[in-house]
């Protein structure tokens, strides 16, 4: 299976910061990959696919790159409703796997 | 709107047959340019896919669950279904169904989730 290694697995930012977070996947996914945001108690909601096509109705502070193996999402500037779990999706490769998830935080 | 709604027995001993459904409306599962997905969380922890079924019935599963996993379509119902046999405390989680996107494997909606407890 393709394992996908998300980083950082959690961090501490304020509200107005640029946020990064990155997927690393085991070999070549072209550009196969989704991003999600998940809140506690909810289902994750799609933000991102194909790598860096934005999905209808997510904010345009939300910018996805990367091809082949690596992978980054951008929230430009965090706003407080961007708190939350963000997981990567490969689907280049039976199984689909994500990554293990970065949870972002108040500062 | 696009709407789906897991629906499950909430609390099963080990060894029991995991049975859940996963109700569309808005859509129809019969549409081609839709297939259905899968996914569990146990509690705390990160998603993981388990499989996914297309209008056709073809399905595709998760190899670590393939030998417990069944899954099927009910055009009837507007509603597919995932068996899961064999159950034990590890297949403890919330799970989740979705719909994808044929074209581009856009998983767009998402049920609420329906979390199921193995516990003797």
């Amino acid at each position: 299976a393709i394992q996908m290694t998300q980083s950082p697995s959690s961090l501490s930012a304020s509200v107005g910061d640029r946020v990064t977070i990155t997927c690393r996947a085991s070999l070549d996914i072209r550009d196969d990959l989704g991003w999600y945001q998940q809140k506690p108690g909810k289902a994750p909601k799609l933000l991102t696919y194909s790598t860096f096509s934005l999905q209808n109705g997510v904010p345009s502070r939300f910018s996805a790159s990367g091809s082949g193996t690596d992978f980054t999402l951008t929230i430009s500037s965090l706003r407080p409703e961007d708190f939350a779990t963000y997981y990567c999706l490969q689907d280049y490769d039976y199984p689909w796997t994500f990554g293990q998830g970065t949870r972002v935080e108040i500062k | 709107q696009v709407q789906l709604q897991e629906s499950g027995p909430g609390l099963l001993k080990p060894s029991e047959t995991l049975s859940l459904i996963c109700a569309v409306s808005g859509d129809s599962v019969s549409s081609g340019r839709y297939y259905w997905n899968w996914f569990r969380q146990p509690p705390g922890k990160g998603l993981e896919w388990v499989g996914h079924i297309f209008y056709s019935g073809t399905t595709n599963v998760n190899p670590s669950l393939k030998s417990r996993v069944t899954m099927s379509l009910d055009t009837s119902k507007n509603q597919y279904s995932l068996s899961l046999s064999s159950v034990t405390a590890a297949d403890t989680a919330v799970y989740y169904c979705a719909r994808v996107t044929i074209s581009n494997d856009r998983n767009d909606y998402w049920g609420p989730g329906a979390l199921v407890t193995v516990s003797s």
